[in-house]
């Protein structure tokens, strides 16, 4: 069965380093979201991604963020200054058009020291 | 932009007892997931029930649309059943909306 992969699994930065975390969604999905969870918290959208740009975002999706479906399977999510609140799972979800059901890959824990 | 809250926030039981997970949602959906966060902090996904009733195994799940509301219901409880469940929902207003997450059901199943 098709599924959402993310790497790293896990990635340790210092504060004030960009950071990459990349997702390759399932093959024949064409909408693309990133969802935050901080540990102990519940888990929050950061922002979605259709036709090549950002069809929603959140509060929490400030300008030190950005995403990037650099070529037909990967989508990345980049941290341009991490902070030691950016500390969090990272997960990547998929879905194609016309039905609402996302799938979420195994997440990224990224952790800033 | 809607809210979802789950019910009970965390609950104890012996392993073979049966559970009810509540999640209550304000408005109407296009989507509506249960997730079990597993202990290594994946999200496995349980159920897609914006609507209707759905079995897998010792796990089913009702939602009631109309009065907004979704059950989860987990059967002879087993020790690896332990974790948070989460209940998430997407606003039918169109666009690509990210799911809203409640705060989860933190359900320990003792041996």
């Amino acid at each position: 069965e098709p599924e959402v992969t993310q790497t790293p699994s896990h990635q340790v930065t210092q504060m004030g380093q960009e950071v990459i975390l990349r997702c390759v969604p399932i093959s024949n999905h064409l909408y693309f979201y990133w969802y935050r969870q901080i540990l102990g918290q519940k888990v929050e959208f950061l922002v979605s991604f259709y036709n090549n740009e950002i069809s929603e975002k959140s509060e929490i999706f400030d300008d030190q963020f950005s995403v990037e479906r650099p070529d037909g399977s990967n989508f990345t999510l980049k941290i341009r200054s991490t902070k030691l609140e950016d500390s969090a799972m990272y997960f990547c979800a998929s879905r194609i058009p016309y039905a609402y059901e996302q799938y979420f890959g195994p997440g990224t824990r990224l952790t800033v020291t | 932009g809607i809210q979802v809250e789950q019910s009970p926030p965390d609950l104890i039981l012996q392993e073979g007892a049966n559970s009810t997970l509540r999640c209550n949602f304000s408005d109407s959906v296009n989507n509506l997931q249960w997730f079990h966060q597993n202990p290594w902090g994946q999200l496995i996904n349980l159920f897609y029930i914006p609507s209707g009733t759905k079995q897998n195994g010792r796990l089913s799940a009702t939602t009631v649309a109309t009065e907004r509301y979704s059950l989860l219901y987990i059967s002879s409880s087993q020790t690896t059943d332990s974790g948070v469940y989460f209940c998430a929902v997407e606003d039918s207003g169109g666009g690509a909306d990210g799911l809203t997450f409640g705060k989860g059901t933190h359900l320990i199943i003792q041996p």
